[in-house]
């Protein structure tokens, strides 16, 4: 079964610094999906970033952007230029690239979670 | 742009009630999931329906029950509601090109069982 792993439960950075939220999983697949959500305290769940498994270019929006390490199975996500508004509580996951097609789940499997603070 | 709609957005019962959480995915979308989001704790995969029939299923108890509607919406049935239900339920959508593999969500029911 895949896991995800979050090692940060909690952390800080000054506004318009730059902070970088670890993330690792486990899975013997070969294609996948992995995807930074972030839930600000109205718990709405937005998708940040998302990275095919097979692209070993990593992913960029804006000022986010993830350092994907595909045989250490690590994720990370960097955002620069912290903003106040990016004070929320930030889910690494993952995701079958199989799905449906080869009969298997697709189900999204979360981290437990690191909560990002933002210092005015 | 259209996003997934959820109704009610809250929701405040009583132990041993019925409770009925309704999801309207993105047009065109054909694929529904269900999410239970617990106090503190991240996301936990409930059931999906791919037209309308159920495609894969998680830790989802038996007093729960869900479907898929000719126009793609889906119900989740919780009965005999306990104090451990009360929970954010996200229902996502996506669509199944290549697998589908961005999944949409709402904006969640927050039920509350008293």
């Amino acid at each position: 079964a895949q896991t995800v792993t979050q090692s940060q439960p909690e952390m800080s950075v000054q506004e318009a610094e730059t902070v970088t939220l670890s993330c690792t999983y486990d899975t013997s697949e070969s294609d996948y999906y992995l995807f930074w959500y972030k839930q600000p305290p109205s718990r709405q769940m937005i998708l940040v970033i998302r990275q095919e498994a097979y692209k070993q270019q990593n992913a960029t929006e804006n000022r986010f952007s993830v350092n994907f390490q595909k045989a250490a199975k690590s994720f990370s996500l960097k955002i620069s230029d912290s903003q106040l508004g990016d004070a929320a509580m930030y889910f690494c996951a993952y995701r079958s690239a199989y799905g449906r097609q080869r009969n298997r789940d697709d189900k999204i499997i979360f981290g437990k979670g690191t909560r990002l603070h933002i210092l005015p | 742009a259209a996003g997934v709609i959820q109704s009610p957005r809250h929701l405040i019962k009583e132990k041993r009630e019925t409770a009925t959480l309704k999801c309207y995915p993105i047009p065109r979308h054909d694929t529904v999931y269900w999410y239970q989001q617990g106090p503190g704790q991240d996301p936990q995969f409930l059931i999906s329906f791919y037209e309308k029939m159920q495609s894969d299923k998680g830790s989802i108890p038996d007093r729960f029950s869900a479907q898929q509607f000719s126009d793609y919406h889906s119900e989740l049935n919780m009965s005999s509601l306990e104090l451990g239900d009360s929970a954010l339920y996200f229902c996502a959508s996506s669509l199944s090109d290549r697998g589908g593999e961005t999944q949409y969500f709402g904006p969640g029911t927050r039920l509350l069982v008293l």
